[in-house]
């Protein structure tokens, strides 16, 4: 199975600032990778797929990057609504797995 | 817009068999082009697919639970679902229904799971 990690595990940031996300695969993956939010209590939610496209209706201060073993997520600018926690996840092969997640909250 | 709402046993006993059910709501499950999943979260940890199954009703199933695990489609409801036997406390989880978009970021097609339900909790106890 790919092993996918996540940094940091967590972090307090503000409204208005820039935040990234690092995942990391055990193997090169391409660019099959996706981005979730996860609000509590909630469904995760669809961010970013194949690495970099933006999920219709996400709000374009999201943005993905990365090839191989190596992805990013950012945040742009951090909204209130923004304050979540934030899997990645390989659909490189089966089974497909997710990153251990990374929360973030208000500082 | 599809929806997807997921039902079935709130509590199990140890030893016994899981059963969950996704209704499909404002789409046919028998539309190309799509997977049907089941992903899950333990109490206060992160995700894990468990396995999906398209509208050939071909499956595949996470490896570390294909022992279990059966899923099967119903054109005629427009539901999926999953059935988990000999459960234990570790199946202990809220059980989500996902719907797959395949799409091809690079040599071959894959699934993103792009709609979700909105979870149930499945407790495993005596």
């Amino acid at each position: 199975d790919i092993q996918m990690t996540q940094s940091p595990s967590s972090l307090s940031a503000s409204v208005g600032d820039r935040v990234a996300i690092t995942c990391r695969a055990s193997q090169s993956i391409s660019n099959y990778l996706n981005w979730y939010q996860q609000k509590p209590g909630k469904a995760p939610k669809l961010l970013i797929y194949a690495a970099s496209n933006l999920q219709g209706g996400v709000a374009t201060r999201f943005s993905g990057s990365g090839s191989g073993t190596d992805f990013t997520l950012t945040i742009s600018s951090l909204q209130p609504e923004d304050f979540a926690t934030y899997y990645c996840q390989e659909s490189y092969s089966i089974p497909f797995t997710f990153g251990p997640g990374t929360k973030v909250d208000i500082k | 817009q599809l929806q997807l709402q997921e039902s079935g046993s709130g509590l199990v006993k140890p030893s016994q068999t899981l059963s969950l059910t996704c209704a499909v709501s404002g789409d046919s499950i028998s539309s190309g082009g799509y997977s049907w999943s089941w992903i899950r979260q333990p109490p206060g940890k992160g995700l894990e697919w468990i396995g999906y199954i398209y509208q050939s009703g071909g499956t595949y199933y996470n490896p570390s639970l294909k022992s279990r695990l059966s899923m099967s489609l119903d054109m005629s409801t427009n539901q999926f679902s999953l059935q988990l036997s000999s459960v234990t406390a570790a199946d202990t989880a809220v059980y989500y229904c996902a719907r797959g978009t395949q799409y091809r970021p690079s040599t071959r097609t894959t699934d993103v799971f792009d709609i979700w339900g909105q979870g149930t909790k499945v407790t495993v106890s005596s």
